[in-house]
């Protein structure tokens, strides 16, 4: 139990472009939902958290209209990144859970290429 | 506010040898801690996780760690190393299992 996918697990997009990353709970209803930027050779930064049914969360210093993160169900949020470019290239994780107290369980994470 | 120290960006061991990665926490609330396993590309396995109950707690592939309130420690043990232990390793502290605080990883390198 307590699996969470991530749908694409690698994408390569063109300076300007937007691109899409899903992020489901395929076996429990998800309240709400993390997202996690990696830095290559660096630990997991917290960008948003999103709670289903309202506008997500976000940490000091991330930008929310390049990245835009709708919760629009119990089992699936998404991640925008709206006219990407090569800094933002980089392994995005998103985490799920199920209620106030539950721990977080973790998707296998997106590889995001921009050239 | 909580935060996570892990003392040892690369850590390299003989394979059969004891594994100790360290991890120093703060936090202003009694935690709750994780040590989490990630393989190149791929997300975070929870390896184990301490939520106030027993201080040494044992996780999955032999790993276990003990909490050390008077310390402010969470190290992560396995008496003998395997090959496929061959990753990063991230400890973790969270108050509510809502935001989640990463030290910076640990590399576990095995050598045959």
């Amino acid at each position: 139990g307590a699996v969470v996918s991530q749908h694409p697990s690698r994408v390569i997009c063109k300076s300007g472009t937007s691109v899409k990353i899903e992020c489901r709970s395929l076996d429990f209803q998800a309240t709400t939902m993390f997202w996690y930027r990696q830095f290559p050779k660096k630990s997991l930064m917290l960008m948003a958290t999103s709670n289903e049914g309202s506008k997500a969360t976000y940490e000091q210093g991330v930008e929310k209209d390049k990245f835009l993160i709708n919760h629009a169900s119990l089992t699936l949020s998404t991640l925008t990144v709206t006219s990407a470019h090569p800094e933002d290239s980089s392994f995005y994780i998103c985490s799920a859970r199920q209620g106030g107290w539950y721990e977080q369980y973790f998707g296998p994470g997106t590889r995001l290429t921009v050239t | 506010a909580q935060s996570v120290t892990q003392l040892g960006s690369h850590v390299s061991v003989s394979e059969g040898a004891l594994v100790l990665l360290r991890c120093n926490y703060s936090s202003s609330v009694p935690p709750y801690l994780f040590w989490y396993v990630q393989y190149p590309n791929q997300g975070l396995q929870l390896l184990l996780k301490y939520t106030s109950a027993a201080t040494l707690v044992k996780g999955i592939n032999g790993f276990e760690a003990e909490f050390k309130k008077s310390e402010t420690s969470f190290h992560l043990t396995k008496p003998s190393a395997h090959m496929s232990d061959a990753a990063e390793y991230f400890c973790a502290v969270s108050d509510n299992f809502n935001k989640f605080y990463f030290g910076s990883g640990t590399k576990l390198n095995v050598k045959p």
